[in-house]
């Protein structure tokens, strides 16, 4: 199947910095790519799709302006924390569509811990 | 929120086959049943999808009834490395992408030995 990869693995960062997590597609090209955030116990949550070359789309209720994303290729997207603060503490996980076959793979995710 | 229902969790021997149901009885006509599984603290694995026929991989087979109201996925010789939670998700498949998956609860699936 295709490989997407994350990094880094885990963050460990002071409130008020900002985070950058890479997602890419290592033997594929995703036009698409979607950034989900799952809290513990919880089922994973969209926060915003990301497209080759335009602006993401983000779902209700994340703001754009905290959780920068970019999709300078077909093979890259990066989502960053901005200000992280405690309660962005989450387990962040990426996925690329590929649309030869017609699905979503999923990174291995980021553990993000804001202390 | 996810429009698929699935029991919260399952029990199954090692070695014997797994079958976990879905339901998704408002999935529209250009809509795929998509089945990920979640290991702990691993990102979803893609285990299959499908349309209107049943599908077979080299992980597991997918049952769709032909109302395409439910689904079933299974596998066959369950291991204890297939403990995971198992989701069933609508959504679209190919060409532009409408590829928003939106994860429910999941069923959570337990090997014993």
């Amino acid at each position: 199947g295709a490989v997407v990869s994350q990094h880094p693995s885990w963050v460990i960062c002071k409130s008020g910095t900002s985070v950058k997590i890479e997602c890419r597609s290592l033997d594929f090209q995703a036009t698409t790519m979607f950034w989900y955030r799952q809290f513990p116990k919880q089922s994973l949550m969209l926060m915003a799709t990301s497209n080759e070359g335009s602006k993401a789309t983000y779902e209700q209720g994340v703001e754009k302006d905290k959780f920068l994303i970019n999709h300078a290729s077909l093979t890259l997207s990066t989502l960053t924390v901005t200000s992280a603060h405690p309660e962005d503490s989450s387990f962040y996980i990426c996925s690329a569509e590929s649309g030869e076959q017609e699905t979503q793979y999923f990174g291995p995710g980021t553990r993000l811990l804001v202390l | 929120d996810a429009k698929t229902t699935q029991p919260t969790s399952m029990d199954c021997a090692e070695g014997r086959a797994a079958n976990l149901p879905c339901n998704h009885s408002t999935i529209s006509g250009n809509e795929y049943v998509y089945w990920y599984r979640q290991i702990h603290s691993q990102g979803p694995q893609y285990i299959i999808h499908g349309l209107k026929n049943n599908e077979t991989n080299e992980m597991a087979s997918l049952i769709i009834t032909e109302d395409r109201k439910s689904s079933t996925l299974i596998l066959p010789h369950a291991t204890l490395r297939d403990t995971a939670v198992y989701y069933c998700i609508e959504g679209w498949a190919g060409g532009t992408s409408y590829g928003k998956l939106t994860f429910g609860q999941g069923t959570i699936l337990t090997v014993h030995p």
